[in-house]
């Protein structure tokens, strides 16, 4: 069974250009969560999607930051403009399902974004 | 949301057991208990998952007590490569409800 990938691995982009992150979850997962952590600080819950409906994106930082998961298959988090403080990893994760013991978390290796 | 407490850090030799305890007194009736391991420019990845009393897999064991206001990661003889940040989150599975702590670096030497 694949993992959950996350494309591209690193990105550096500049000050006010806009970058598109992917994740694509593991073939059955309906449950999709995007997290980051910004440096030195613990990994955030950012939002929920389950299938291609956002169930909660409380921890949206701002206007700026534009998730989708069209087709209730792979996800896109778009930043736009990119600020400084955007800088840090990405996670994706998903799950099959949440009602169930022993249905956790699966967690891609992260996005690495720099923003100069 | 449960709130975790868990040791910054601890040293093992390799060949020994480790014992990670988390502290979470305000964990709710439809809680579970999940630890996961994480390696540097990875994510974290799931370990071991339980409600009460003891579970145990291939890589780990959890040890609950009654009241479940604290749990034990058990590691059985740590090598190198168990070198990792462990991460003690509580919560129902609802991944939006995981607190992220500062987890536990564990550092093992030969």
């Amino acid at each position: 069974e694949a993992g959950v990938t996350q494309f591209p691995s690193h990105s550096v982009i500049e000050k006010g250009q806009t970058v598109t992150l992917r994740c694509d979850p593991i073939s059955g997962h309906d449950n999709l969560y995007w997290y980051r952590r910004v440096m030195g600080k613990e990994i955030k819950f950012l939002l929920h999607f389950v299938k291609e409906s956002k169930q909660d994106e409380s921890g949206m930082p701002n206007n700026r930051f534009l998730a989708e998961r069209t087709g209730g298959t792979y996800s896109t988090l778009k930043v736009q403009p990119a600020e400084l403080e955007d800088s840090g990893v990405y996670f994706c994760a998903s799950s099959q399902d949440i009602r169930q013991i022993n249905s956790p978390l699966h967690f891609g290796n992260g996005t690495r974004l720099t923003v100069t | 949301l449960a709130k975790t407490t868990q040791p910054i850090s601890m040293d093992s030799y390799e060949g020994q057991e480790v014992n990670i305890t988390c502290s979470h007194n305000n964990i709710a009736t439809n809680d579970y208990i999940t630890w996961y391991q994480q390696f540097p420019s990875q994510g974290p990845r799931f370990i071991i998952q339980g409600y009460k009393t003891k579970v145990t897999n291939e890589v780990a064991s959890l040890f609950i007590p009654a009241d479940r206001k604290s749990s034990t990661l058990s590691l059985p003889r740590v090598s190198l490569s168990d070198t990792a940040v462990y991460y003690c989150l509580v919560g129902d599975n609802y991944g939006q409800n995981f607190v992220f702590g500062p987890g536990t670096r564990l550092s093992v030497l030969p």
